[in-house]
């Protein structure tokens, strides 16, 4: 049964510290997705990737987030410093890509407050 | 720029009623897919149902049903013979062919089937 895996599942920090979050997609998608789910703003998209490569990070702020895809089993989202209105549900979803729009598999979500 | 919008923000009803989902959407893509996605009290995202925009069949898969119509840019869910299991929040989702498989989400739904 293949799914997408995130770690931590939930994370409690204190404000100003590192935070990874990792997500290991279904093996042999080449689509990797970060959104986040708050509230205020509901789901929406930070960054993805196709092939490892970034495409698209408008989402993200740039000056204390970052994506990274170290290998295709591998995606990372890290928040440096973090502050508390980082505090959200982080999905990480995965899919495979020819033509068109495929359906996006989601994690179970790494729930983060930061305090 | 591409928008979805859900304007039910909770709905409630009692076992077995039969109760439809709003989505409207807004794109300047001729090729864009649809996408309905259920969160369950535990939070994670499952998918329902992709469309792409040539394809405007209505389907039914067991209790649930879409309709898609262009004319008025909706793609409106439906479940019969609703069960307390379907408690959950659910999402309208937009992808523009231009866009690369992001998902644009709407606000989503609370339903609530109380027993």
């Amino acid at each position: 049964d293949a799914r997408v895996t995130q770690t931590p599942r939930h994370k409690v920090t204190e404000m100003g510290q590192e935070v990874t979050m990792r997500c290991q997609p279904i093996l042999g998608h080449n689509t990797v997705f970060w959104y986040r789910q708050t509230m205020m703003q509901g789901l929406e998209l930070l960054a993805y990737f196709r092939n490892r490569a970034p495409l698209d990070d408008s989402g993200m702020p740039k000056d204390r987030f970052s994506a990274e895809m170290p290998d295709a089993t591998l995606a990372t989202l890290k928040i440096q410093p973090s502050e508390p209105r980082d505090s959200a549900v982080y999905f990480c979803a995965s899919g495979f890509r020819t033509s068109g729009s495929n359906e996006q598999f989601f994690g179970p979500g790494t729930r983060l407050t930061v305090l | 720029a591409q928008k979805v919008t859900q304007a039910q923000t909770e709905i409630s009803v009692v076992e077995k009623e039969d109760v439809t989902l709003d989505c409207v959407y807004e794109t300047r893509d001729t090729t864009y897919y649809l996408f309905w996605y259920k969160q369950p009290p535990s939070g994670e995202l499952v998918f329902l149902i992709r469309r792409n925009s040539f394809d405007e069949q209505n389907e039914i898969s067991g209790r649930y049903s879409w309709n898609f119509q262009k004319s008025t840019s909706s793609f409106n869910f439906t479940i019969t013979a609703s069960q307390v299991v379907d408690s959950a929040v659910y999402f309208c989702a937009l992808s523009e062919a231009a866009s690369g498989s992001r998902l644009t989400f709407g606000e989503g739904t609370q339903l609530t089937v109380n027993p």
